[in-house]
């Protein structure tokens, strides 16, 4: 059971290029969310996906899309890489309990992404 | 939406000597307040969490109390021990059907051997 995984943990881009971070998770969560973490800044919420095929933006969406295809992967793409998405990022998980109680979010090791 | 706020930014506290750090939240439907731990370069990892329908939680050397009334919890840990150094993340998470956490801006605590 390796948890959250993502790739690739380090990446140096230039700016204008695209690249897709993946996350996995086998857990069998419904709930997947997308985090960047900047100094001083904690973690903030991108996009989430609530279950397969459903994408929610968060706190910080602009520049980055995402997708949902199979209930294991969240993808997060950047298409036009800004020195602003210079960042760490961090995927979670969790489980599904609505209506009931919220559920703990796992974190995955996270992706170091420097655009030059 | 939620807003998060965590004090002090930096703690530092003897070794053995306990540490407490205070978050304040915006909405008062939030009712689930975890609390993560990130040693430097690792992932947050869950260390304790509480819900609003109990005012205290112990797990060993940690406890989280919450007070609904003025929207704040905090974080004790007590007998501090070097390998509790790390950045620690309080959140909050309401009652949406999506599990969606607000994060504050996290606390560095170092402990001082």
């Amino acid at each position: 059971n390796a948890g959250v995984t993502q790739t690739p943990k380090f990446r140096v881009l230039k700016t204008g290029q695209s690249m897709t971070l993946l996350c996995a998770q086998d857990m069998n969560h419904e709930y997947m969310y997308w985090y960047r973490q900047d100094p001083g800044m904690g973690l903030r919420l991108i996009h989430y996906s609530v279950g397969e095929g459903t994408t929610a933006k968060g706190e910080v969406p602009d520049g980055y899309n995402v997708s949902r295809l199979k209930k294991q992967n969240f993808l997060l793409g950047l298409e036009s890489a800004a020195p602003s998405q210079t960042s760490v990022y961090f995927c979670a998980s969790s489980y599904n309990r609505d209506p009931g109680p919220n559920q703990p979010q796992h974190f995955g090791d996270g992706t170091r992404l420097s655009i030059l | 939406g939620e807003n998060v706020e965590q004090h002090p930014s930096t703690l530092s506290v003897q070794e053995g000597d306990s540490a407490v750090i205070k978050c304040t939240y915006s909405d008062s439907a939030s009712n689930y307040f975890p609390w993560y731990k990130q040693e430097l370069g690792k992932r947050p990892q869950l260390i304790i969490d509480i819900r609003s329908n109990v005012g205290e939680k112990k797990d060993q050397r940690i406890a989280v109390t919450l007070n609904k009334t003025a929207k704040h919890f905090s974080l004790h840990i007590t007998e501090t021990q070097p390998e509790d150094s790390a950045v620690y993340f309080c959140a909050a998470g309401g009652p949406y059907g999506n599990n969606r956490l607000a994060f504050g801006k996290g606390n560095q605590v170092v402990v001082i051997p």
